[in-house]
């Protein structure tokens, strides 16, 4: 069954830290692996798209990496801000069909305090 | 920013009504999807269309229909609403480059009483 874990499911931190999101997938055949940033009542918003090739992608001051294969990824915020604030969703794509299946975790809810 | 939008944000409405949430976007992409998310829960992908006349049923079993008569426009229509239909649901598109990114709207934010 294809299906991507994402961890923590929720965290706090300081402003101006760093932390790192987490994310497992067992989707298959892979395509291609996204983080995606989503605002409360608001609609996801990609950060980085990565394929099988590519082990690290960067954002401004989102980095991502991926070992596909350990089918893991994670998603590293650096210097974090009050904006950051949000729910980050790993989603993974299958190669499998003509749509491009996407598969979405539950998302870490991220919390930036002042 | 993404050319895409969503009417209206929010709704309330009695059981039973007839409603249809609207979703437009002007990048002229062929596909087309509906997702369906709760709240701390991952999105399901409800509804999706390949380009103008198709449309196709997603993972997630829904009593709600779309069509898609032209390339920007992609409705969904719930005939009858029920409290089961609380949710919120957000409307998306894409190109199609394997590594197509898929732009998503505002959603709507459905509350069925």
């Amino acid at each position: 069954k294809n299906q991507v874990e994402q961890s923590p499911q929720s965290l706090i931190i300081l402003e101006g830290k760093n932390c790192t999101l987490q994310c497992n997938y067992t989707v298959s055949p892979f395509s291609n692996l996204r983080w995606y940033k989503q605002d409360t009542g608001r609609g996801p918003v990609s950060l980085t798209i990565m394929t099988f090739s590519e082990n690290t992608k960067s954002n401004g001051r989102y980095t991502a990496t991926l070992d596909a294969d350990t089918k893991q990824s994670s998603l590293h915020i650096t210097a974090s801000q009050l904006s950051d604030s949000a729910s980050y969703i790993c989603v993974v794509a299958d190669r499998g069909s003509t749509l491009g299946r996407l598969y979405f975790g539950r998302g870490t809810q991220l919390t930036v305090w002042p | 920013e993404a050319d895409i939008y969503q009417t209206p944000r929010y709704l309330v409405i009695g059981t039973g009504k007839k409603i249809t949430l609207e979703c437009s976007q002007t990048m002229g992409h062929d596909k087309m999807y509906w997702y369906q998310q709760d709240p701390g829960m991952e999105l399901h992908l409800i509804h999706y269309s390949y380009g103008v006349n198709s449309t196709e049923k997603g993972d997630l079993s829904s009593e709600s229909t779309v069509s898609r008569i032209r390339t920007e426009h992609f409705p969904l229509t719930l005939e009858s609403a029920r409290p089961s239909h609380t949710s919120q649901y957000l409307c998306a598109s894409s190109g199609q480059a394997q590594t197509y990114e898929q732009y998503f709207g505002p959603g709507t934010r459905l509350t069925v009483t």
